[in-house]
């Protein structure tokens, strides 16, 4: 089993749409998640990090649920520029100052809007 | 800042050739990265460094693969030989580290490495 998992998709999402995907984890003890973006021939851009209590950055909220090992991302009123993969990334575990570089990444949700 | 600069952009070798690929991260960063990125691997953690030392390693596929970091503002990741299956973007990226909790790794623009 992969260390963390996401949907492929692509998701194919009308324009103002409201889209929402997940992103599994193995590894119980990890303590810090994020999403990230990555546009088609472009590097990844963190979106956001992911708080215990969920958190809210626009359009864009995020979700983490311990006891499931899963956190969510969902976009609201979906824009075209939108249109990119989403990253999941997960540390590996306790945090410590040589464990803190070896952020898990995901394969990446593609999402498409469409007008 | 200018942000993480990577060079080159593209590189277009022939098999068996050795390819050096740069790094200057962002002033004030202690960890650097070196990520490979492909359709089927997806991105995958090659080396880091912390504060120039190399960390962790155990990405790097296999001997034709090295990492040095001689100091702060510079990085190359060498691969002699090369082969067909080396190519895929190959990203550094730095951050502060756990020093701020939960900071992001910004990444380079990426060089497309393609073997022949």
């Amino acid at each position: 089993r992969k260390e963390v998992e996401q949907d492929p998709g692509p998701f194919n999402v009308p324009e103002g749409a409201t889209v929402a995907f997940n992103c599994t984890y193995s590894n119980s003890a990890s303590q810090s998640f994020f999403w990230y973006r990555q546009d088609c021939r472009k590097e990844p851009k963190l979106l956001m990090s992911v708080y215990s209590s969920g958190n809210e950055d626009g359009r864009f909220t995020a979700q983490l649920n311990r006891a499931s090992q899963y956190i969510s991302l969902l976009i609201r009123d979906s824009k075209l520029s939108d249109s990119a993969t989403y990253l999941c990334v997960v540390t590996p575990g306790k945090m410590t100052t040589d464990s803190w570089g070896k952020l898990q990444f995901g394969a990446g949700t593609q999402v498409v809007v469409t007008p | 800042d200018a942000g993480v600069i990577q060079s080159p952009r593209h590189e277009v070798t022939e098999m068996g050739q050795e390819v050096t690929l740069r790094c200057k991260p962002i002033s004030g960063h202690d960890y650097l990265f070196w990520y490979r990125q492909t359709m089927m691997r997806g991105l995958e953690l090659l080396i880091y460094f912390n504060n120039n030392v190399p960390i962790d390693d155990s990405g790097m596929p296999e001997d034709r693969f090295s990492a040095k970091m001689p100091n702060a503002s510079f990085s190359t990741l060498k691969i002699q030989p090369s082969e067909p299956r080396d190519s895929a973007v190959y990203f550094c990226a730095s951050s502060q580290g756990p020093r701020n909790w939960g900071t992001e790794a910004f990444f380079g623009q990426g060089t497309r490495l393609t073997v022949v």
